[in-house]
């Protein structure tokens, strides 16, 4: 399977302070996508990075993507307690059509 | 503007019965797939679509079918219900042309088998 792993599983910090996200996967990727899901609800698309780029911001998120190690981590700065959610990186690979496949995803907790 | 629209939210079904989940999108999209969401595994694809009459297999697809008679409809048919299809179904539709590869979802229909 090329699905993507998630680390940690589960997060929680303090308002305010950074959390990191870390996705791997493992095969070639034409991009790799960030969502979150709120409690009950469906995901919502954060964040694509193309294989060709390195870095993406968007707001207090920013992406990275490292192919050579087949990783990508997603920092969100200065959390809120509305940051609370579970987050999912999601891989189009390379010859595999236009399927998007999800890891397990990391619950995170701001705690206020 | 619905998105992507889901019915039902709910619905208990008892071991062999058959129902159809339904999942309709108002943005034009190309694309359709459906996904199973299990605790601790993510999201699964089961089925996708990239246009009308065209259908396709994803990691998950045994117990269920699907077809795409219109750009905006894409039905998942569960046709002899087991306990293991307990999950949460997630429809979710992108547009194939541009460049963002986003996926918009839906709410969700939380499936219990007994």
């Amino acid at each position: 399977s090329q699905q993507g792993e998630e680390d940690p599983q589960a997060l929680s910090i303090q308002e305010g302070e950074n959390a990191t996200m870390n996705c791997s996967y493992k095969t070639s990727i034409n991009n790799l996508q960030w969502y979150r899901q709120n409690s009950g609800r469906g995901l919502v698309h954060l964040i694509l990075i193309r294989s060709n780029e390195r870095e993406k911001h968007s707001g207090r998120l920013r992406v990275t993507l490292d192919t050579s190690k087949k990783s990508s981590s997603l920092l969100i700065t200065a959390s809120r307690a509305a940051d609370t959610a579970s987050y999912f990186c999601a891989t189009q690979a390379k010859g595999y059509g236009n399927k998007l496949v999800f890891g397990a995803g990391t619950i995170l907790r701001v705690k206020s | 503007n619905a998105g992507v629209t889901q019915t039902p939210k709910f619905q208990v079904l008892k071991t062999g019965q058959s129902m159809t989940l339904q999942c309709a999108q108002d943005m034009n999209h190309e694309y359709m797939s459906w996904y199973r969401q299990d605790p601790g595994m993510g999201l699964r694809l089961i089925h996708y679509s990239v246009g009308a009459g065209i259908t396709d297999q994803g990691e998950v697809p045994n117990g269920y079918n699907v077809s795409r008679s219109t750009t905006e409809d894409f039905p998942l048919r569960l046709l002899s219900a087991a306990p293991s299809q307990t999950s949460v179904y997630f429809c979710a539709s992108r547009s194939l042309a541009g460049s963002t590869g986003e996926l918009f979802f839906g709410e969700g229909s939380r499936l219990t088998v007994l």
